[in-house]
């Protein structure tokens, strides 16, 4: 069966420094991949999606970039985070473009 | 542009009632899927539903059941007999297949509060 891991679970950085997020997929293969972001309020923002290997998409401009180096593998980064960037980050898989979409536990980024 | 409205930011009920979560989108795509998740307090979200434009049947499943309208653009969720394990917050959400991606657009939530 398929299963979705993103890590840390929880990460405090304080304003300025760099951030990466992780997130793999198992059982799978060349997987849709996205990063949302969810604020305080709830709403959830689509970040990137990748449909393959370093084909990546950007939904808002921002602060933080995105990379897919492998098949299976996300990576959320920053170079310099904003207190703007704090929140709750996941990640999420699916299979072709009209499938469910399957998240991860999500990491909670609190800048200071 | 689409857009997902759940006019219901929060929602108290006692155990064994009956609850529905409203949904009513907008989307210019003639064929587009639409999704319910549970955001439990753990954070995850976990996928209920999944239901494309072409399909208006009701489903039914154990205590959750779902009615999609597309006359009103509305796809609202029931659970019946309600629990306290149903507490969660809970997303309709909107993807139409244009870009290659399945790119999601989520209402705003609504947070389901079951007492006892």
């Amino acid at each position: 069966s398929q299963t979705i891991h993103q890590w840390p679970a929880t990460l405090v950085q304080p304003v300025g420094s760099p951030l990466s997020l992780e997130c793999t997929v198992e059982g799978t293969s060349n997987p849709n991949l996205y990063w949302y972001r969810q604020a305080a309020g709830r709403g959830l923002q689509l970040l990137f999606y990748s449909i393959g290997i370093d084909q990546i998409s950007s939904e808002v401009p921002q602060n933080l970039s995105a990379s897919r180096p492998q098949d299976r593998q996300f990576i959320l980064s920053s170079k310099k985070l904003l207190l703007s960037d704090s929140g709750f980050y996941l990640c999420a898989w699916s299979d072709g473009p009209t499938g469910e979409l399957f998240f991860g536990e999500g990491s909670r980024l609190t800048v200071l | 542009a689409q857009k997902v409205t759940q006019a219901q930011t929060e929602i108290s009920v006692v155990e064994k009632e009956d609850v529905t979560l409203d949904c009513v989108y907008e989307t210019r795509d003639t064929t587009y899927y639409l999704f319910w998740y549970k955001q439990p307090p753990s954070g995850e979200l976990v996928f209920l539903i999944r239901r494309n434009s072409f399909d208006e049947q009701n489903e039914i499943s154990g205590r959750y059941s779902w009615n999609f309208q597309k006359s009103t653009s509305s796809f609202n969720f029931t659970i019946t007999a309600s629990q306290v394990v149903d507490s969660a917050v809970y997303f309709c959400a909107l993807s139409g297949i244009t870009g290659g991606g399945n790119k999601l657009t989520f209402g705003t939530g609504t947070q389901l509060k079951v007492e006892l």
